[in-house]
């Protein structure tokens, strides 16, 4: 079956670095997207990238999708501490890409 | 988008008991899903909530121990029926508007404590 696996589980870095994580993912897809959770409450959507994009930028984020290697990063530029959060990469199981399967989670902590 | 009110917001309930967690939207959505998000894990997908018929489970998920409704395009009732401390979780609410989207919308999510 899909499924989305981040790395690394767990990043602390100081404001003003870089924060990039890793998705891998096993079957082919339709589309990724990433979220992220502020502890434990809902997800809200950062971005999507569809299988025929190799990259995506939104504000700060910059997403890039390898299919060949079945794989996503997403890298957050410039980091404050109010990106401290968990982020999940989700890939599609249907046709429509509307069923998803949630990796384990990247856990970034960004400090003053 | 959609805007999702997910009640209630937490709960400590005795094992044994049930416990239903609802969700509403402010407008019609054509997808609704419930999650379950164990202590420092991932979301798992419990079931789809269909409208006017039964909710598609995953498997691994009952109908008995999570009863669903979905009686119009705006409401969903999720049940977690005779709780044992292993059912402690974050339970979500997730819709997708429309079927040419696929950008989810989260409720805040019910964190239940089962004792």
């Amino acid at each position: 079956s899909q499924q989305g696996e981040e790395d690394p589980q767990a990043l602390s870095i100081q404001e003003g670095e870089n924060a990039t994580m890793n998705c891998s993912y096993k079957t082919s897809i339709n589309n990724l997207q990433w979220y992220r959770q502020n502890s434990g409450r809902g997800l809200v959507h950062l971005i999507l990238i569809r299988s025929n994009e190799r990259e995506k930028h939104s504000g700060r984020l910059r997403v890039t999708l390898d299919t060949s290697k079945k794989s996503s990063s997403l890298l957050i530029t410039a980091s404050r501490a109010a990106d401290t959060a968990s982020y999940f990469c989700a890939t599609g199981r249907d046709n429509y890409g509307q069923n998803f399967v949630f990796g384990p989670g990247t856990r970034l902590s960004v400090l003053p | 988008s959609a805007v999702i009110s997910q009640k209630p917001s937490r709960d400590i309930c005795q094992r044994g008991t049930s416990l239903t967690i609802q969700c509403q939207v402010d407008s019609q959505v054509t997808m609704m899903f419930w999650y379950r998000q164990q202590p420092g894990q991932s979301l798992t997908l419990i079931a789809t909530a269909n409208q006017g018929s039964e909710a598609t489970y995953e498997s691994g998920f009952v109908i008995d121990k999570f009863p669903i409704s979905r009686p119009n395009l705006t409401f969903s009732t999720l049940t977690v029926s005779n709780m044992s401390p292993e059912d402690s979780s974050i339970y979500l609410c997730s819709v997708i508007p429309g079927m040419g989207n696929t950008e989810a919308f989260f409720g805040q999510g019910t964190r239940l404590t089962v004792v």
